[in-house]
């Protein structure tokens, strides 16, 4: 059963660099037709999707965050990680990351991380 | 503001039958995904266009679409199914990926 954990600082200061990290476990995180993406949650709000990276390294990012975000995979380690730089309060939010795949022309998120609480506070 | 419009809360009597709306031009090029929210926890997949769920997720929950609206809708709703409810699709260019704002489900 693939399982995704996220690892990462819960805290940071404005202007800081965000670096979350998903671990892919029970699955291979270079299996064809499969994306590894990230999305995120403010408190008390809705779902946000930040991007996702392919395991041969192309990416696609949400247009808000386009300037700020990278993401890349490890194959090696089975990791895939989340950059996210210059933050300032409003990247406040629980941080998720997914498996996406395309069915159909749906795009699906399964399964998710459990996801993991970052705050940006001086 | 999302491309995808969601009503943010919708209520049902327990046993009954509720169907939440998912709104947005791609919607008619692009099939839409469903995630199951509770409070404290991780969305989970519930499921894509009609009647695709992962093994878990019982019938009572089904998909349909018309035009530029995706719809899920429970049947025999269970206390258990009380929780916020997203959408997912393309965006109108069909590049990037948005989820709709929500749905709060409440049942009575």
């Amino acid at each position: 059963q693939l399982q995704l954990q996220e690892s990462g600082p819960g805290l940071l200061k404005p202007s800081e660099t965000l670096t979350l990290t998903c671990t892919v476990s029970g699955g291979s995180i270079s299996s064809t037709g499969h994306y590894w993406g990230w999305i995120r949650q403010p408190p008390g709000k809705g779902l946000e999707w930040i991007g996702n990276a392919y395991y041969r390294g192309s990416t696609n990012y949400s247009p808000s965050l386009k300037s700020r975000v990278t993401i890349s995979v490890d194959t090696s380690k089975s990791q895939f990680s989340l950059k996210l730089s210059s933050v300032t309060a409003a990247d406040t939010a629980v941080y998720y990351c997914a498996r996406i795949s395309q069915e159909d022309t749906a795009m699906v998120f399964d399964p998710w991380g459990q996801g993991t609480l970052v705050t940006v506070s001086s | 503001s999302s491309e995808l419009t969601q009503d943010p809360a919708v209520s049902v009597a327990l046993g009954q039958t509720v169907r939440i709306t998912c709104q947005g031009d791609s919607l008619r090029r692009y099939s839409a995904s469903w995630y199951q929210q509770k409070p404290g926890q991780a969305p989970t997949f519930v499921i894509y266009g009609e009647n695709n769920r992962p093994s878990g997720i019982p019938d009572r929950f089904s998909g349909s679409s018309s035009g530029n609206t995706a719809s899920l809708s429970i049947t025999g709703v269970q206390a258990e199914d009380e929780a916020d409810y997203y959408c997912n699709s393309r965006d109108s260019s069909g590049r990037e990926w948005v989820f709709g704002g929500g749905t709060k489900l409440t049942v009575l």
